[in-house]
Order: structure tokens, then C-alpha cells, then sequence
């Protein structure tokens, strides 16, 4: 199983700052398939990004995804206060297993 | 525009079976994708639990497979999960999801909380 730790486990930033989250493997994602998600107190997740860089259907530009292999990145260039949430990735090259979530918090 | 519901009952006596159905509308199940179910215990992360096609084909987590079953009903457009012989760390919310190629999920529902407990 491939095993994914996400970190930091808590960002402290304000409104306006650029955010930067991290999705580390286990082992090698096979083609980049890693998908990121967002999700709010008492929300399901919403799907951000897939295949590792492309956004999905109505996710602002100040989103965006990158990597491969075993190390992924999220990056939030400026953010809203709305963009205070927990993040996930998952990885579905092999079954599919998520990472245990970054919170991104207001400073 | 897709939308899932989540139902079934919110409490589940220990050794028992969990039941729940996904109801979708806005898209027929009919017509493609795989189906999914995910869960997330109070508090922690996202556990994927299984997969369904319009088919009938299931894709199951290993770690769940031997007490999982995912079945699909097209006539009523739903797909149903049952969790056998629960205990009090199957206690979370639970999504169904569709799983687009078997990849990512999106849209998911609004979640159902299942307690277990005597």
C-alpha cells in the first residue's frame, strides 16, 4: 500500500499569502496520479486538482498542483478567507490510499 | 449538475451490519463511471472503502474487502454499501462519491455519520 504523509500537519498564514502544502509517497506515484481535495467544517471534500497539476471544473487559478514521482506540491498563491480549510491528496496509481490532511489556519 | 444523498441509519449495535444507499440524480448510473464509497472516522483522515460499475463489477479496499459487499441498483439509480460484523472503529461518516476512471472523486455527497455503539 502506498503510504502518503502530508505536511506540515497545521500552516498558520493570513489572507493574502502564498501557501504551500506538501504530499510525500511512499513509492513512486505511476503517472502522476495524485488528485488533491479541500475540505470545510462539516463539508464533504471537494476535488481540486487530478493528475497531479490539473485543476478541476470551476477551481480558481490560485490553485495549482505539481510534482511526481514520490514528492507532490499544492500550492495556494494567494489566499482568500475562504481557502481556510484541511487539504487531502490521494493517490490512485495503486488502489487508492489519501493522506492524513493539512490544515491550512488564519495567523 | 450531479448530486448524491447519502441514507440509513445513524446508529449501529456492535457485531451488526451497516447499510447504507447512495441515491444519484442528475445522472443516470446507467450510462458509465464507477461509484464509490469513502469514509472518515471523527476527526481523522479519508479511508476509500469500495467501488462499484454500473456492471456490477466491484473494486474493494484489501484491508475492508472480507466484510465489505457494494452493490447497484440502476432501476432506482442508486448504488448500496454494507459493512459486516462493525465495531466501535467503524464509527465515522460516510460519502459516497463518484469515482471518475476509478481515479479521483468528484462530486461527493453530504456525508451520513454512523455511530456504533450498544
Amino acid at each position: 500500500e502506498i503510504v502518503l504523509t502530508q505536511s506540515p500537519g497545521t500552516l498558520s498564514l493570513s489572507p493574502g499569502e502564498r501557501a504551500t502544502l506538501s504530499c510525500r509517497a511512499s513509492q513512486s506515484v505511476s503517472s502522476s496520479y495524485l488528485a488533491w481535495y479541500q475540505q470545510k467544517p462539516g463539508q464533504a471534500p471537494r476535488l481540486l486538482i487530478y493528475g497531479a497539476s490539473s485543476r478541476a471544473t470551476g477551481i480558481p487559478d490560485r490553485f495549482s498542483g505539481s510534482g511526481s514521482g514520490t514528492d507532490f506540491t499544492l500550492t495556494i498563491s494567494r489566499l482568500e478567507p475562504e481557502d481556510f480549510a484541511v487539504y487531502y491528496c490521494q493517490q490512485y496509481g495503486s488502489s487508492q490510499t489519501f493522506g492524513q490532511g493539512t490544515k491550512v489556519e488564519i495567523k | 449538475q450531479v448530486q448524491l444523498q447519502e441514507s440509513g441509519p445513524g446508529l449501529v449495535k456492535p457485531s451488526e451490519t451497516l447499510s447504507l444507499t447512495c441515491a444519484v440524480s442528475g445522472y443516470s448510473i446507467s450510462s458509465g463511471y464507477y461509484w464509490g464509497w469513502i469514509r472518515q472516522p471523527p476527526g481523522k483522515g479519508l479511508e476509500w472503502i469500495g467501488s462499484i460499475y454500473h456492471s456490477g463489477s466491484t473494486y474493494y479496499n484489501p484491508s475492508l474487502k472480507s466484510r465489505v459487499t457494494i452493490s447497484v441498483d440502476t432501476s432506482k439509480n442508486q448504488f448500496s454499501l454494507k459493512l459486516s460484523s462493525v465495531t466501535a472503529a467503524d464509527t465515522a461518516v460516510y460519502y459516497c462519491a463518484r469515482h471518475v476512471k476509478v481515479n479521483w472523486f468528484d462530486p461527493w455527497g453530504q456525508g451520513t455519520l454512523v455511530t456504533v455503539s450498544s
